[in-house]
């Protein structure tokens, strides 16, 4: 079942905070963060596991709430750079990068 | 570094035609994914591999969609008999591990 992500659409000026929203009404073992840009194809950001473990390559912080099956990314002091469609995706089975099913996104807008 | 590579990189087809699109993955990527995505959506996980055994598939592979990964290499996908609404863009990404993965640039999908 897919995730849903909220908000659908924000539009933030260089320098504001933005929270992107993940949310399943499964049991998650894992959930997984991914940047598009458009035209491109997509970039991990971080994975968050049941747990508490969390991978990640940028300066960008997310949490898990396990018992709420939610996630959400935190982007702060946000960049031009930041700009693109972000996705959460979501694994149910425990073995890690298994199958993924992600939601609809997220698109973001930086204006300067 | 080279990437995860996809061929061709467009494709139009004509209705009841097959198709079939390849993916190099980066080398020594164990792990192979292949997605579909349509305008607006997040990812759309059709198969999974790990080396050569095909260990996940959607329901969509039951049918007109067959994977192979010959020898644990590159990866075949084709759609037997093509539809419109097969009309996407088909991701195909690589994984060394358990947490990232690493997308290529995509095969953009045409039915007529």
């Amino acid at each position: 079942q897919q995730p849903v992500q909220s908000p659908q659409a924000v539009i933030l000026r260089e320098g504001e905070d933005a929270v992107i929203n993940c949310s399943s009404s499964k049991a998650l073992y894992s959930v997984h963060w991914y940047r598009q840009k458009h035209g491109e194809a997509p970039v991990f950001l971080m994975i968050l596991l049941k747990g508490g473990e969390q991978k990640g390559h940028e300066k960008i912080s997310a949490s898990f709430n396990e018992k709420k099956q939610q996630s959400s990314l935190y982007l702060t002091a946000s960049q031009l750079s930041y700009s693109g469609t972000y996705f959460c995706g979501t694994e149910r089975k425990g073995f890690g990068n298994e199958k993924l099913t992600f939601g609809t996104g997220t698109r973001l807008t930086i204006i300067p | 570094d080279t990437g995860v590579s996809q061929n061709p990189r467009h494709k139009i087809t004509k209705r009841g035609q097959n198709v079939t699109f390849r993916c190099d993955p980066i080398s020594e990527h164990n792990r192979l994914y292949w997605y579909r995505q349509t305008l607006g959506q997040g990812p759309e996980f059709l198969t999974y591999f790990q080396n050569e055994a095909q260990l996940e598939k959607s329901r969509l592979l039951s049918d007109r969609f067959s994977a192979e990964r010959p020898k644990g290499s590159f990866s075949t996908l084709e759609i037997q008999r093509t539809e419109q609404g097969d009309s996407a863009m088909y991701l195909c990404a690589s994984s060394p591990s358990w947490y990232e993965q690493y997308f290529g640039p995509g095969t953009r999908l045409t039915v007529t």
